[in-house]
């Protein structure tokens, strides 16, 4: 067990909808980074928080933002949902920002849109 | 642009041993990591390399050439409990951290 925990962990929202996706970190931790695997790929970044403030984005459009909270909770949102949100989306904590810490993952919030 | 490849899909035996090889294009980053995923579960770390050489883990082992833009993971005595997806994963300096499209591995008895 990572100590990371998602909610929730199956969702199925339509087309146009807005989805808040939530993630604790584990004890001490204070950066979360976000991921969307879609079925078969590997992980693709969308954004990280360190400390309450955003520090790295991947490509992902201003639909999908994010918030980090002081105890380093975080929450993903996505508006204006689209057909290929479909996936299932990974929050990971660590200890550090900008270096080799290890990615701890939560299981993961699987959403389906339709 | 920044990219990692790495082979789809590789077989092999219980109780050999196999490389799963992770070529990419990015410049500046700071280690090579290795992961590993289960069907419907969560990626789980399996090891580091922030310099060149080999680093070793129990039945992993993990490989970086920077000079070379390459990195392997090694497992030996396979079990059918490895039986997963494996990527390969980079944290560039701007801290967009890249993920291969995985190897899934197949073990056969």
């Amino acid at each position: 067990e990572t100590g990371v925990t998602q909610s929730p962990t199956h969702l199925i929202k339509t087309r146009g909808q807005q989805v808040t996706l939530r993630c604790s970190s584990q004890s001490g931790h204070n950066t979360v980074s976000w991921y969307q695997q879609a079925l078969g790929q590997g992980p693709q970044f969308i954004f990280q928080y360190y400390r309450e403030e955003e520090n790295g984005r991947g490509n992902f459009p201003p639909r999908f933002s994010g918030l980090q909270f002081p105890n380093y909770s975080s929450e993903l949102n996505v508006n204006a949902l689209e057909l290929d949100d479909s996936a299932l989306y990974l929050c990971a904590s660590s200890l550090v920002s900008g270096g080799a810490g290890e990615l701890f993952f939560g299981e993961g919030s699987r959403l389906t849109v339709l | 642009g920044q990219s990692l490849e790495q082979p789809s899909e590789v077989t092999a035996v219980e109780g050999a041993i196999v490389q799963i090889n992770c070529t990419y294009q990015t410049s500046g980053f700071y280690g090579l990591s290795w992961y590993q995923q289960h069907d419907g579960g969560a990626p789980t770390f399996l090891s580091y390399n922030a310099l060149d050489g080999l680093e070793e883990t129990g039945r992993f082992s993990s490989f970086l050439s920077r000079s070379d833009s390459y990195g392997y993971l090694l497992l030996q005595e396979l079990q059918m409990k490895d039986s997963a997806s494996y990527f390969c994963a980079v944290n560039p300096r701007d801290d967009k951290i890249i993920f291969g499209k995985g190897t899934r591995l197949h073990i056969l008895p």
